[in-house]
């Protein structure tokens, strides 16, 4: 079955540690994102990326860093520069922009990765 | 920042009721979607209504949009207790190139 794995399910982090959270899709998706949510809040938008090879900050990129180098995967590094990084992670995919015409499909969201500073 | 602002921010009824959530928004946009997320899990995908759109449905779900007074309401109808989660609202704006989400409305659906 197609979908959108992340991992680990839960993450613990030590102060100053930097950790990796894992995103992996097998839809043959372009676009690719991360989102950060608090609780009882939205989502706010950490890194993402079009295309392999490339990647943009979002809204709340300072103490995150990406990669992007195979189509299928986009890890997420969440540095110790990262002051307050106890949070809901989400990864999701999407068939990215077609021309002019824009989104015809919306995202998929891995399960989440729940980070938690010890 | 977030885009859509969703109204009410919690709200509970009884099975069987109607659920309506609204979603207000600030630029112009491309699309408008629709995103359920159960407690601890990530959002399931709903609906997808374009801006040359005014109404959609699918199965017991309905959406409106009215681009004049950048709003949009998602109406779950004879909910059930299984609907019970916390409701989003995306756009992807006329220039942009991804969703921004609102905060979201919490339904509580009692048996």
């Amino acid at each position: 079955d197609g979908g959108i794995t992340q991992s680990p399910k839960y993450l613990f982090r030590k102060e100053g540690q930097n950790v990796t959270l894992s995103c992996e899709q097998n839809l043959n998706h372009d676009a690719m994102y991360w989102y950060r949510q608090d609780p009882g809040q939205g989502l706010r938008l950490i890194y993402y990326s079009q295309i392999v090879n490339d990647f943009q900050k979002g809204d709340i990129a300072e103490g995150y860093s990406v990669s992007r180098e195979k189509k299928e995967s986009f890890p997420l590094t969440v540095t110790s520069a990262q002051k307050n990084p106890t949070a809901f992670y989400l990864c999701a995919s999407s068939m990215g922009l077609l021309g002019t015409g824009g989104m015809v499909s919306g995202y998929t969201f891995g399960s989440g990765t729940r980070l938690t500073v010890v | 920042s977030q885009q859509g602002e969703e109204d009410p921010q919690a709200l509970s009824i009884q099975e069987g009721e109607n659920a309506t959530m609204n979603c207000s928004y600030k630029t112009s946009i491309n699309n408008l979607q629709w995103y359920r997320q159960n407690s601890g899990r990530g959002l399931v995908h709903l609906i997808l209504i374009r801006s040359n759109e005014r109404e959609k449905h699918s199965g017991r779900l309905r959406v409106t949009l009215d681009t004049s007074k950048k709003s949009s309401s998602l109406l779950i109808t004879a909910s059930r207790a299984a609907d019970t989660a916390s409701y989003f609202c995306a756009t992807l704006e006329t220039s942009g190139s991804r969703l921004t989400f609102g905060e979201g409305t919490q339904l509580t659906v009692n048996p």
